[in-house]
């Protein structure tokens, strides 16, 4: 069945650092890709998404390529925050199909 | 910016008892969405609302679940015989007809069932 398979956390980084959380997927289909971050005490929010292989998806300094070889779409960051301290979650979703089918989460936490 | 409401932010119930968890979406969205994460857990999918009718409900969606949109504007979740298993945080989404598979989230509720 259709699945993501993400980093376990959590995660801890100093500020500046570099940062990549691993998801890699399997899917029937032709699957779309995102990142939701949820901050303390909010919803689910879309961080980035890619709909074809090889495509990038970009927002806030973090990336992801959709990588079908490896049926990977792992998060990067150059130079980590504070303030992106949040909980990551990979996801993807089969065209035409409603839901979202979710990794468990990688908490971050960004120390100064 | 419009978001996705939730209430109560933490329900605490015992078991057997009923539960409505309320969800309120964008007000302009039409396809709503009721998720779940048991601790420790994957977020899961447990049921799709278009058009006053279940578009799409996954195997954990059994008879115990139920999803209405009373009014214009909310969208609840009922569970009616609550189990400790159902202890989970429940996640409402909402999206419009043109952004396929953006979903926009609340922040959820935290059920406990003891």
């Amino acid at each position: 069945g259709d699945s993501v398979t993400q980093m376990e956390g959590p995660v801890t980084l100093s500020e500046e650092a570099f940062l990549t959380i691993n998801c890699t997927y399997t899917a029937t289909g032709y699957p779309s890709l995102f990142w939701y971050v949820q901050y303390p005490g909010e919803g689910l929010q879309l961080l980035l998404k890619a709909t074809k292989a090889d495509d990038k998806g970009s927002n806030k300094g973090f990336e992801a390529t959709y990588r079908k070889e490896t049926t990977s779409f792992h998060l990067e960051k150059g130079s980590v925050q504070v303030s992106d301290s949040a909980v990551y979650f990979c996801a993807l979703s089969i065209t035409g199909a409603n839901n979202l089918f979710f990794g468990t989460g990688t908490r971050l936490t960004v120390i100064p | 910016e419009p978001e996705v409401t939730q209430t109560p932010s933490h329900q605490v119930t015992q078991m057997g008892q009923e539960v409505i968890l309320r969800c309120v979406p964008i007000s302009n969205h039409l396809y709503f969405y009721w998720y779940r994460q048991i601790l420790g857990q994957k977020v899961e999918f447990l049921v799709s609302f278009y058009n006053n009718e279940i578009s799409e409900k996954s195997e954990i969606f059994d008879d115990q679940f139920s999803v209405e949109r009373p009014d214009g504007s909310n969208f609840t979740l009922k569970i009616r015989s609550t189990k400790l298993e159902d202890s989970a945080m429940y996640f409402c989404a909402s999206r419009d007809r043109g952004r396929l598979n953006e979903q926009f989230f609340g922040p959820g509720t935290r059920l406990t069932v003891l």
